[in-house]
């Protein structure tokens, strides 16, 4: 059965540093996502992407973070300056429509010290 | 009013029990609706879609009032293998770009031997 991948599946980094989180979506999917999940915490969206742009972010997706699809399987989430709130757990998905289901990767947990 | 609303738990049910959970949405232009589950620490994985007609995958029965706006999953014969936290899931995606996921806070159930 086709999944999302992550790497890597734990990161941990000084304040300050950038970081880039990689995904592998669904190979079929067109429409690319961003989650978070501070511990203890409900996900939370942070941005959409499809037809190579960003088609939706939250609030929460400010200047520092930014996302690329360098080529035709990676997705990436990268966080130029990190903080100590940045502290969380960021999940990738896919779908293959824009309204239908949405497939989550195995999540990276980002640890900023 | 919070977007996604249910009632955190815990459940805690014995095996072979029937357990029924709710949720409310906020927003009445929301499009597609899911369960998804969540086990510690892990990504959240589609349990079922929800459709306004009822829907049913196995032990797993959904049920969707849109005038309502409630969302409610039940459970038969529950298994030891239940024991997560149950998401209820709104999209407000009208098929274009707008496909974020709202996640409600999730529902801890813990089935007891």
């Amino acid at each position: 059965e086709p999944e999302v991948t992550q790497t890597p599946s734990h990161q941990v980094t000084q304040m300050g540093q950038e970081v880039i989180l990689r995904c592998v979506p669904i190979s079929n999917h067109l429409y690319f996502y961003w989650y978070r999940q501070i511990l203890g915490q409900k996900v939370e969206f942070l941005v959409s992407f499809y037809n190579n742009e960003i088609s939706e972010k939250s609030e929460i997706f400010d200047d520092q973070f930014s996302v690329e699809r360098p080529d035709g399987s990676n997705f990436t989430l990268k966080i130029r300056s990190t903080k100590l709130e940045d502290s969380a757990m960021y999940f990738c998905a896919s779908s293959e429509a824009g309204v239908g289901e949405q497939f989550f990767g195995p999540g990276t947990r980002l640890t900023v010290l | 009013r919070k977007e996604v609303e249910q009632d955190p738990g815990p459940f805690n049910v014995p095996e072979g029990a029937t357990v029924a959970f709710n949720c409310t949405y906020s927003n009445s232009a929301s499009q597609s609706f899911f369960w998804y589950r969540q086990d510690c620490r892990k990504e959240p994985k589609l349990l079922m879609s929800v459709y306004s007609s009822g829907n049913e995958d196995g032990r797993f029965t959904a049920q969707l009032n849109r005038a309502s706006q409630y969302i409610s999953l039940l459970i038969r014969d529950s298994k030891l293998s239940d024991s997560a936290t149950y998401l209820c899931v709104v999209n407000l995606g009208y098929g274009g770009a707008t496909n974020k996921l709202i996640f409600g806070t999730g529902t801890l159930l813990a089935v007891q031997p």
